[in-house]
């Protein structure tokens, strides 16, 4: 079946401590997104790729970096520098062309939590 | 646009009634909309979208109104059950880079 898989559903990182987490897509998408989701609010854009080997920043970019080495993958590094990150970590892909049917797919999130 | 920071509004329906979602978009370029459920501890799913040359669209229970004059955009949920319950996201894409700009999220509670 095509989808988008994130993992871990879970993540428990001790302060100071870099984690990556996981996005993977076999729906041949251009595009693929990661966004942040504190609890009761929207989605905030962290970062995006509309092709391998190249992302750009989204609106909340600092203390996150991205790679797009291949098609199908887009992991999320949350590094020491961002000062707040638990949250709700959501990663989408969607075509680019504006024929296409260009609504975004979501994964299933990864809820990261700082102890 | 996105409201960075604020909580999400609320809306409160009877079960059985129906349900009527608003959501004010932000770039006039913008010409694809579309509507997203997230129900608690899951990504966003797609419920249905619209082009900037429809004004309506219809699906199984639900209904997109698109009101290009005034930038606003409608889901409407007919006779709302208990698993509608979830917060709903408007997205609209257009302008130059083609990417997708959210709206702030509407909390559906249905009442017994």
């Amino acid at each position: 079946d095509g989808g988008i898989t994130q993992s871990p559903k879970y993540l428990f990182r001790k302060e100071g401590q870099n984690v990556t987490l996981s996005c993977e897509q076999n729906l041949n998408h251009d595009a693929m997104y990661w966004y942040r989701q504190d609890p009761g609010q929207g989605l905030r854009l962290i970062y995006y790729s509309q092709i391998v080997n190249d992302f750009q920043k989204g609106d909340i970019a600092e203390g996150y970096s991205v790679s797009r080495e291949k098609k199908e993958s887009f992991p999320l590094t949350v590094t020491s520098a961002q000062k707040n990150p638990t949250a709700f970590y959501l990663c989408a892909s969607s075509f680019r062309q504006r024929e296409a049917g260009t609504e975004a797919f979501f994964g299933q999130g990864t809820r990261l939590t700082v102890v | 646009g996105e409201s960075v920071g604020l909580h999400l509004p609320t809306l409160s329906v009877q079960e059985g009634d129906n349900s009527i979602i608003n959501c004010a978009y932000s770039n006039s370029a913008s010409d694809y909309f579309i509507w997203y459920k997230q129900e608690s501890g899951k990504g966003p799913q797609f419920i249905i979208d619209i082009r900037s040359n429809m004004d309506k669209r219809q699906g199984q229970r639900v209904t997109v109104l698109l009101n290009k004059t005034v930038k606003h955009l409608s889901l409407q949920i007919a006779a709302t059950q208990p698993g509608d319950s979830a917060v709903y996201f408007c997205a609209e894409k257009g302008g130059s880079n083609y990417q997708l700009i959210w709206g702030a999220g509407t909390k559906l509670i249905i009442k017994p």
